[in-house]
């Protein structure tokens, strides 16, 4: 069965932390999306992780990508509330068809 | 003006009622999709088009059906509604990277969604 898992679904942190959001998936792929999500509004495209290794980062994010372990990383960095917010990852699995995780619902405590 | 567009943004229909979604983009992309977001499911894809002529069910097709009219238009209807298609729905937009055919979309960009209520 086709999974996209995210670890954790919820949390809660502190302003100035670091954390990392994990996205498993359970099929081969080789290309990887993140977005964020605001409460009520749409979804904004964050990176798109293309090939192996690949690493992108903006601003106090990190995402990562290992197509042999079908692990990518979000990584933040002394968080800001700013920052809070439901973070998605989604994968393409072929046929152009991207399956998205369930959501990591962040909430960055000042 | 915003690039994704859809209409109605919110919507409180009865049970059997037929409804249509509609979707508009400015993007000049030729790929666009059906989503449905519920609580803690995140996004399932509900159908999918690469051009006018080529539509693709996705993983929850059962209930819904859709239409490109051109490619700037992909809508989506609910023959029957009926209360569990009560959800979030989001069109979203997407092109091939230049020069690289058939090696899958670039990121996609979403409409603002359809808030959907079938009572």
């Amino acid at each position: 069965e086709l999974k996209v898992e995210q670890n954790p679904l919820f949390l809660s942190m502190q302003e100035g932390k670091n954390y990392t959001i994990y996205c498993n998936y359970s099929t081969t792929s080789d290309r990887l999306y993140w977005y964020r999500q605001d409460p009520g509004k749409s979804l904004e495209s964050l990176f798109v992780l293309l090939s192996n290794g690949a690493v992108k980062q903006e601003g106090r994010l990190m995402a990562s990508l290992d197509t042999k372990a079908r692990l990518s990383t979000l990584h933040i960095t002394a968080a800001v509330h700013d920052l809070s917010a439901t973070y998605f990852c989604a994968v393409d699995i072929g046929d152009d068809k991207i399956i998205f995780g369930k959501g990591t619902r962040l909430h960055i405590l000042p | 003006d915003a690039d994704v567009t859809q209409t109605p943004r919110n919507r409180i229909t009865k049970t059997g009622k037929r409804i249509m979604l509609e979707c508009s983009q400015t993007k000049g992309h030729d790929r666009m999709y059906w989503y449905r977001q519920d609580p803690g499911l995140g996004l399932r894809l509900i159908y999918y088009s690469f051009d006018v002529k080529d539509i693709n069910k996705g993983e929850i097709s059962d209930g819904y059906s859709v239409s490109r009219q051109a490619q700037a238009k992909f809508s989506l209807s609910l023959e029957s509604a009926i209360p569990n298609q009560t959800a979030l729905y989001f069109c979203a937009t997407s092109d091939e990277r230049p020069g690289l055919a058939g090696e899958g979309p670039e990121t996609q960009y979403f409409g603002p969604g359809t808030r959907l209520l079938v009572l």
